[in-house]
């Protein structure tokens, strides 16, 4: 069965410095997300996806964030300079598109430690 | 906007009895989708159901069924005869209609099923 796919899975990173976040959609999805989820609270929305650009972010989405999918079908998240508070689980999901097929599915997860 | 209200934190079963997590939503949209995903100890995020708005018909699905109601904005998930693989964090989620829209999550609900 067709899976969203993360690397890595654990990535532990000194305060400051730029991490990449990676990610694989399912192969025929058109649109891309990044969640986030600190430890023990909810899933919350970073940044859509769709034909190459942003649609929509949230306000956890500032600058120190970008996202690119570079060579169609992998879809990275890059933070510019970590901070503690960057620490959490970050999800990737992707789904189809509308009506019938606007379920995301989301991959395994990578857990941001910054120190 | 949109808001998800999970008001239970956490649940605790025996094994084998019946569990009910609740989901109350708020949206002004008129076309939406009501997600259920589960997150397992492991972490990753699991798709277990879509409702459509406009789709009120309750579901069932083994031990699962879901009781989606218009009138009291809410979307209710029930196990039946609970086993310890049902331990996890359960989230109610919600989008508006809207192929690349993002999903609203509640809190999650942390249900353990003890032998």
């Amino acid at each position: 069965e067709p899976e969203v796919t993360q690397t890595p899975s654990h990535q532990v990173t000194q305060m400051g410095q730029e991490v990449i976040l990676r990610c694989v959609p399912i192969s025929n999805h058109l649109y891309f997300y990044w969640y986030r989820q600190i430890l023990g609270q909810k899933v919350e929305f970073l940044v859509s996806f769709y034909n190459n650009e942003i649609s929509e972010k949230s306000e956890i989405f500032d600058d120190q964030f970008s996202v690119e999918r570079p060579d169609g079908s992998n879809f990275t998240l890059k933070i510019r300079s970590t901070k503690l508070e960057d620490s959490a689980m970050y999800f990737c999901a992707s789904s189809e598109g509308l009506g019938e097929n606007t379920e995301a599915f989301f991959g395994q997860g990578t857990r941001l430690t910054v120190v | 906007a949109q808001k998800v209200t999970q008001a239970q934190t956490e649940i605790s079963v025996v094994e084998k009895e019946d569990v009910t997590l609740d989901c109350v939503y708020e949206t002004r949209d008129t076309t939406y989708y009501l997600f259920w995903y589960k997150q397992p100890p492991s972490g990753e995020l699991v798709f277990l159901i879509r409702r459509n708005s406009f789709d009120e018909q309750n579901e069932i699905s083994g031990r699962y069924s879901w009781n989606f109601q218009k009138s009291t904005s809410s979307f209710n998930f029930t196990i039946t005869a609970s086993q310890v693989v049902d331990s996890a964090v359960y989230f109610c989620a919600l989008k508006v209609y809207g192929a690349n829209s993002k999903l609203t999550f509640g809190k999650g609900i942390t249900l353990s099923v003890r032998p």
